[in-house]
């Protein structure tokens, strides 16, 4: 049961275009959600994210889009750098009355090539 | 900035013997967390920990998981007789408090069970 999809398994992307990385849900109790970044043999690192009552975050050049109605998040990175190249995993949580503990998505791999 | 840490960082086993993967949390956080990462597959919940007890724990974390924090700094995943299955990727977390589902992680061990 696959509550939080991530349908792209790999993006490549040309130094200085934007990457836009995709996610859906389907549970409709979700209202946090959080991109984290993974580079190879080392853990997630949380990048950015966005409670419900809002439909967008900035941080600088990270942008968090949610479409509540639609069940579907996007992250953009604008300019991408090569060293934006790592996995880019989604994440869901619920708020009071859930447990917070997030809900992962399998990940896009971002290439960024020079 | 203070990390979470977690020894060893890769562990091969035979099937059936127990395992011990170790982790130190962030000095002032107060709920830890394991989650495992099958290679080419989401990041999996197993456990989260508070005051000493499991707070929740998935289905995945049955009765041969454990988890422990034995001293002031240290927190264990025991796996008691491993399964060819339990290969994975342990990822241990911490939190200062639960909201929000953003979680430190630590680098990880990779853990193969043959």
């Amino acid at each position: 049961d696959q509550q939080v999809k991530q349908n792209s398994p790999s993006l490549s992307v040309q130094e200085g275009r934007i990457s836009i990385l995709n996610c859906d849900y389907t549970n409709s109790m979700f209202d946090y959600f959080l991109w984290y970044k993974k580079y190879p043999a080392e853990g997630p690192t949380f990048l950015i994210s966005i409670s419900s009552i809002k439909d967008k975050n900035e941080d600088g050049r990270f942008t968090v889009f949610l479409n509540k109605s639609a069940k579907h998040l996007s992250l953009h990175i604008v300019p991408s750098q090569p060293g934006d190249s790592a996995v880019y995993f989604c994440a869901a949580s619920a708020g009071p009355g859930g447990s917070y503990i997030p809900t992962f998505g399998r990940g896009t791999s971002l290439i960024v090539h020079p | 900035e203070p990390e979470v840490t977690q020894t060893p960082s890769h562990q091969v086993t035979q099937m059936g013997q127990e395992v011990i993967l170790r982790c130190v949390p962030i000095s002032n956080h107060l709920y830890f967390y394991w989650y495992r990462q099958i290679l080419g597959q989401k990041v999996e919940f197993l456990v989260s920990f508070y005051n000493n007890e499991i707070s929740e724990k998935s289905e995945i974390f049955d009765d041969q998981f454990s988890v422990e924090r034995p001293d002031g700094s240290n927190f264990t995943l025991k796996i008691r007789s491993t399964k060819l299955e339990d290969s994975a990727m342990y990822f241990c977390a911490s939190t200062l408090g639960t909201s929000g589902g953003q979680r430190d992680f630590g680098p990880g061990t990779r853990l193969l069970v043959l």
